[in-house]
């Protein structure tokens, strides 16, 4: 039973456009989002994250949208680059379970040159 | 400043053998949390401690126990293992293990099972 959905497994985009991964969650106890940027051979890197109370979290080309009522996320990068090639999880926690983080299966982003 | 580090990088075991995967937290860090990620899906958690004490538990079978040092370091074993325990473990660490401190990944370590 997948609580945090990453429907998309890949998306491919060029050099200098937009990149918005999707995120769906299920769990209506979930307070707290976070997206984390992983490279092969390496561990998960903590990009941003937001807060229910909140709609909209921005820094720097990572901005990260919350729409409580559709139970959806999103993480736009603008201007995409060929460095943020790499697969995204989505991850997401309740005040109740500390720090137990839920992730998606996570999607695969290429930026090409 | 060094990040959390796992050792071994790898390790091959066969089926029914125990394993005892290792890891140092970030300086200052005192919540150690332990995760599985199979080929293809996210990173699922196992364990979180915090203060050498658990503080939470995934849904894994027995086999897998972990614990806490003094100096905060973890250790996660997983007894009688299974075909199906062959996967990448990971250990993140935050200060306190609130849910609004991002927790920081360690590379891993890419266990397999013969």
């Amino acid at each position: 039973d997948q609580q945090v959905k990453q429907n998309s497994p890949s998306l491919s985009v060029q050099e200098g456009r937009i990149s918005i991964l999707n995120c769906d969650y299920t769990n209506s106890m979930f307070d707290y989002f976070l997206w984390y940027k992983k490279y092969p051979a390496e561990g998960p890197t903590f990009l941003i994250s937001i807060s229910s109370i909140k709609d909209k979290n921005e820094d720097g080309r990572f901005t990260v949208f919350l729409n409580k009522s559709a139970k959806h996320l999103s993480l736009h990068i603008v201007p995409s680059q060929p460095g943020d090639s790499a697969v995204y999880f989505c991850a997401a926690s309740d005040t109740g379970a500390n720090s137990k983080l839920t992730f998606g299966k996570g999607i695969t982003l290429s930026v090409r040159p | 400043d060094a990040g959390v580090t796992q050792s071994p990088t790898h390790l091959i075991k066969t089926r029914g053998q125990q394993v005892t995967l290792r890891c140092s937290p970030i300086s200052g860090h005192k919540s150690v949390s332990w995760y599985q990620q199979v080929l293809g899906q996210g990173p699922q958690f196992i364990f979180q401690y915090y203060e050498k004490e658990e503080r939470g538990r995934g849904n894994f079978p027995d086999r897998f126990s972990a614990r806490q040092f003094p100096n905060y370091s973890s250790e996660l074993n997983v007894n009688a293992l299974l075909l199906g325990d062959s996967a990448l473990y990971l250990c993140a660490s935050s200060l306190y293990g609130l849910i609004n401190q991002p927790q920081h990944f360690g590379d891993g370590t890419r266990l397999s099972i013969l």
